[in-house]
């Protein structure tokens, strides 16, 4: 148990569903990340938050949407999708920012259809 | 930008000393290195951290020469339970900060009795 939970743990969803996954932390941290683990490539970092402001966006595509409501919540909007972004999606907080240790939730566990 | 090269995979046994080496030849002066770990189905989980020559905590050391062009993570006797993937990540610095994670694709180790 690391601090930081995310749910759903699975989730199907076809091309044409929206959806949205969703992280909380419970460390009291500032700095919030989205990351994308698929089997043939290394870890990728997708968005960075800090104190609730998008630092860092990795050239992601607009069909994913992050959103920060507060330090604690981290969310990821799903909207039409593709098979190839079917993957591990990883949420990650850290206490001072990019550079400090960062805790990781177990992950979400995406398939499209 | 940095780019981070590791082994695919290692075996070794029980009690004995692991060292992992991860090249990153176009690291800059006040980029970082990072090596987390992590085991199926959970998300990674960080080992140590540091920028030049070695640092040591309870449960590994990195050495890390003066080019620092390669880091090197050891881990002291091993056991069963140190099975798992690890990844070197280097926290590349530009004008807003550490907000370029460059991870490997990881090293699988394989512990047997």
């Amino acid at each position: 148990e690391t601090g930081v939970t995310q749910t759903p743990r699975h989730l199907v969803m076809g091309m044409t569903n929206k959806k949205s996954l969703k992280c909380e932390q419970h460390l009291g941290h500032n700095a919030m990340y989205w990351y994308k683990q698929s089997a043939k490539k290394p870890l990728e970092l997708m968005f960075v938050y800090n104190f609730k402001e998008q630092t860092e966006n990795n050239s992601v595509p607009s069909r994913f949407s992050p959103e920060c409501p507060n330090s604690s919540h981290l969310f990821l909007h799903l909207h039409t999708l593709q098979p190839e972004d079917s993957a591990l999606y990883l949420c990650a907080s850290s206490d001072r920012g990019t550079d400090d240790e960062q805790f990781f939730g177990p992950g979400t566990r995406l398939t499209v259809l | 930008l940095a780019k981070t090269t590791q082994p695919i995979s290692m075996d070794s046994y029980e009690g004995q000393e692991v060292n992992i080496t991860c090249s990153h030849n176009n690291i800059a002066t006040n980029d970082y290195i990072t090596w987390y770990q992590q085991f199926p189905s959970q998300g990674p989980r960080f080992i140590i951290q540091g920028y030049k020559t070695k640092v040591t905590n309870e449960v590994a050391s990195l050495f890390i020469p003066a080019d620092r062009k390669s880091s090197t993570l050891s881990l002291p006797r091993v056991s069963l339970s140190d099975t798992a993937v690890y990844y070197c990540l280097v926290g590349v610095y530009t004008s807003g900060g550490y907000n370029k994670l460059i991870f490997g694709a990881g090293t699988r180790l394989a512990v047997h009795p």
